[in-house]
């Protein structure tokens, strides 16, 4: 099984200000037949399901705001938020779909400082 | 608009059963594999399940194996978690959540989810 390691498990950043969140795969999640890396990112709010971020590591889906930024190959990810605004309040998940089982990053839980 | 909306939660006592369903609509269900994620209460997230588009492969994790059967009515826009066996671990929000093809493994819409309590 892959193993996700997020770290850290928790940042409190100022309105505006940068906020970095990294992700480390026990093993590469470079998919061999399109050069992409099977990993995502979700943003969960309190009491909601979580969304899609951002997939292949770095593709925004449709509709993110582009403050939000995913970047990394093979086993290291990283997920930017440039100007953290106040509705980015958050636990926010890596999970990598390269092989069975999916599994996710502990999250990383954003406040504002 | 994709909903996607779980029922069939509650509480349970260890040994027990539940069904779950997730009832889709918004989408032509029949072409999406579809998958139950769990989360334990202040817990991160767990893939329990997933279920091809057709219904004819199915996936499981290691955790529920053998106690947990994930199946599908696409004549009813329907996906299905029998749980039996039910642990005191197996305590969680379960959602529903849309396959992003063609992964096997990654989502794009998720229910609201449905509480299950393993309790004595």
């Amino acid at each position: 099984d892959i193993v996700m390691t997020q770290s850290p498990d928790s940042l409190a950043v100022s309105l505006g200000e940068r906020a970095t969140i990294n992700c480390k795969s026990s093993q590469s999640v470079l998919y061999s037949s399109n050069n992409k890396n099977s990993l995502v990112w979700y943003q969960q709010k309190p009491g909601q399901p979580p969304k899609l971020l951002i997939y292949w590591a770095s593709t925004r889906k449709s509709g993110v705001p582009d403050r939000f930024s995913g970047s990394g190959s093979g086993t290291d990810f990283t997920l930017t938020i440039s100007s953290l605004q106040a509705e980015d309040v958050a636990v926010y998940y890596c999970q990598q779909y390269y092989s069975a089982p999916p599994n996710f990053g502990g999250g990383t839980k954003v406040e504002i400082k | 608009e994709v909903q996607l909306l779980e029922s069939g939660g509650g509480l349970v006592q260890p040994g027990g059963s539940l069904r779950l369903s997730c009832a889709v609509s918004g989408l032509t269900f029949s072409n999406y594999a579809m998958s139950w994620v769990r989360q334990a209460p202040g817990k991160g997230l767990e893939w329990v399940s997933t279920v091809s588009s057709s219904g004819g492969s199915t996936y499981y994790a290691d955790s529920v194996k053998g106690r947990f059967t994930i199946s599908r009515d696409n004549s009813k826009d329907t996906l299905f978690l029998q749980m039996n066996s039910l642990r005191v671990e197996d305590t969680a929000t379960y959602y529903c959540a849309k396959v992003v093809p063609p992964s096997t493994y990654y989502y794009d819409h998720w229910g609201q989810g449905t509480l299950v309590t393993v309790s004595s």
